[in-house]
């Protein structure tokens, strides 16, 4: 099983500031890595798949990079509705995994 | 726009068996998209339970395998989880979701549409 490794755990950003999410694979899984945003109550929203392409209605403020083992999530302005707790999840084989999430909090 | 509802009782006891189903609306789901559940403990992260095809084929999370069953149910465009002898670690918001699948030999196995969630607490 390939574990994700997220971080940090909070992330506190004042609104307009740039936020960098971390996504660490325990081997590599290529591109094959999905972000998504989960705000409380609501079901998780995909973000970005294959690492960098923005998904439908995804705000181009968000961008994925990386590949292989090392992945990062950057918001480059942050606005009041991103504030939320981010997941990413490999899809490289099976069983998919999911990291354990980096709560970006308002500074 | 597919929409994935969940329905299923909310209270489960001990060692029983933890029944839900997902009612797809908004496309097909004899589709090359595969149908999946996904968990998540109160206050936890996500877990990945399991995913099933139109054909009835499956894969299961190796911890979870033992004690579950995805179905489908292509007349009902449905498709449903059963975990046995549930425990107090097995309450959860279980979501099902859509897999993207696989198009002209590109697969892709990550979630593009999900339900709104039904909490499952396995009480006495």
């Amino acid at each position: 099983e390939i574990v994700m490794t997220q971080s940090p755990a909070t992330l506190s950003v004042s609104p307009g500031e740039r936020a960098t999410l971390s996504c660490r694979a325990s081997q590599s899984v290529s591109s094959n890595l999905a972000w998504y945003q989960q705000k409380p109550g609501q079901a998780p929203r995909l973000l970005i798949y294959g690492a960098s392409t923005r998904a439908t209605r995804t705000p181009a403020r968000f961008s994925g990079s990386g590949s292989g083992t090392e992945f990062t999530l950057t918001i480059s302005s942050l606005q009041s509705e991103d504030f939320a707790v981010y997941y990413c999840q490999h899809y490289n084989n099976w069983p998919l995994t999911f990291g354990g999430g980096t709560k970006v909090e308002i500074k | 726009q597919v929409q994935l509802q969940e329905s299923g009782p909310g209270l489960v006891k001990p060692s029983g068996t933890l029944s839900l189903t997902c009612a797809v609306s908004g496309g097909s789901i004899s589709s090359s998209n595969w149908w999946s559940w996904v968990r998540q403990p109160p206050g936890k992260g996500l877990e990945w339970i399991g995913e099933i095809y139109h054909s009835g084929s499956t894969n299961y999370n190796p911890s979870l395998k033992s004690r579950i069953t995805i179905s489908v149910d292509k007349s009902k465009k449905q498709f449903s989880l059963k975990v046995r002898s549930v425990t107090a670690a097995d309450t959860a918001v279980y979501y099902c979701a859509r897999i993207v699948g696989c198009t002209n030999g590109i697969c892709l196995y990550y979630f593009d549409y999900w339900g709104q969630g039904t909490l499952v607490t396995v009480s006495s």
